[in-house]
């Protein structure tokens, strides 16, 4: 079946540690993103990238790194320059076809501070 | 300036009753797209309903159905008969167009609970 896979769904972070969310499609969507999620709030957008070797920053980058060197994989650090990384993390992908694309997502990583 | 305004944390309904969430938005380009996605409590955004600023009808889709006020900026999504498994979050999102990339950015959503 096709679809995105996120790994692993719950992720411990200690102080000062650097921790990997992973990001899989299997979709052949050029596009990919990264999106963070505060309780009871809205997603914001960390970091996309619209062709394999490429990325931009989203609204919030800061504390956050990404590679993207494969189509398929799109994964997300989250670096000790984080300060406050206790969230839900989405990835989605999609093929860019302007404004009516459609992106699709995966069932998410919740990240906690020990 | 907030792009996409949903003014109603939380909503409850009635099981086999309508329920329309409000979704407002604030655009200058001429071509941008409009979206719903439902949120259950595992966390997954599921992608509900799409309305294109050029599409001349509103989007249907099932039970879902977008009333799309363009001279408004409004794009209220309707669900019709709801059932128990449509208790979630609702979120109302707009990708606009080349000036600001494409990028998606979504409202703050609604809880949407419904009663047996």
């Amino acid at each position: 079946d096709g679809g995105i896979t996120q790994s692993p769904k719950y992720l411990f972070r200690k102080e000062g540690q650097n921790v990997t969310l992973s990001c899989e499609q299997n979709l052949n969507h050029d596009a990919m993103y990264w999106y963070r999620q505060d309780p009871g709030q809205g997603l914001r957008l960390i970091y996309y990238s619209q062709i394999v070797n490429d990325f931009q920053k989203g609204d919030i980058a800061e504390g956050y790194s990404v590679s993207r060197e494969k189509k398929e994989s799109f994964p997300l650090t989250v670096t000790s320059a984080q300060k406050n990384p206790t969230a839900f993390y989405l990835c989605a992908s999609s093929t860019p076809t302007g404004a009516m694309e459609t992106q699709y997502f995966g069932p998410g990583t919740r990240l906690l501070v020990l | 300036a907030q792009k996409i305004t949903q003014t109603q944390p939380g909503m409850f309904v009635q099981e086999k009753e309508a329920v329309t969430l409000d979704c407002t938005y604030d655009t200058s380009d001429q071509s941008y797209g409009l979206f719903w996605y439902k949120q259950p409590s595992s966390g997954e955004m599921i992608f509900l309903i799409y309305q294109g600023s050029y599409d001349e009808q509103n989007a249907t889709e099932g039970r879902y159905s977008l009333n799309f006020q363009k001279a408004r900026k409004s794009a209220n999504l309707v669900i019709s008969a709801s059932q128990l498994g449509d208790s979630a979050m609702y979120f109302c999102a707009m990708r606009e167009g080349p000036s600001n990339d494409y990028k998606l950015s979504f409202g703050a959503g609604t809880t949407v609970t419904v009663r047996a």
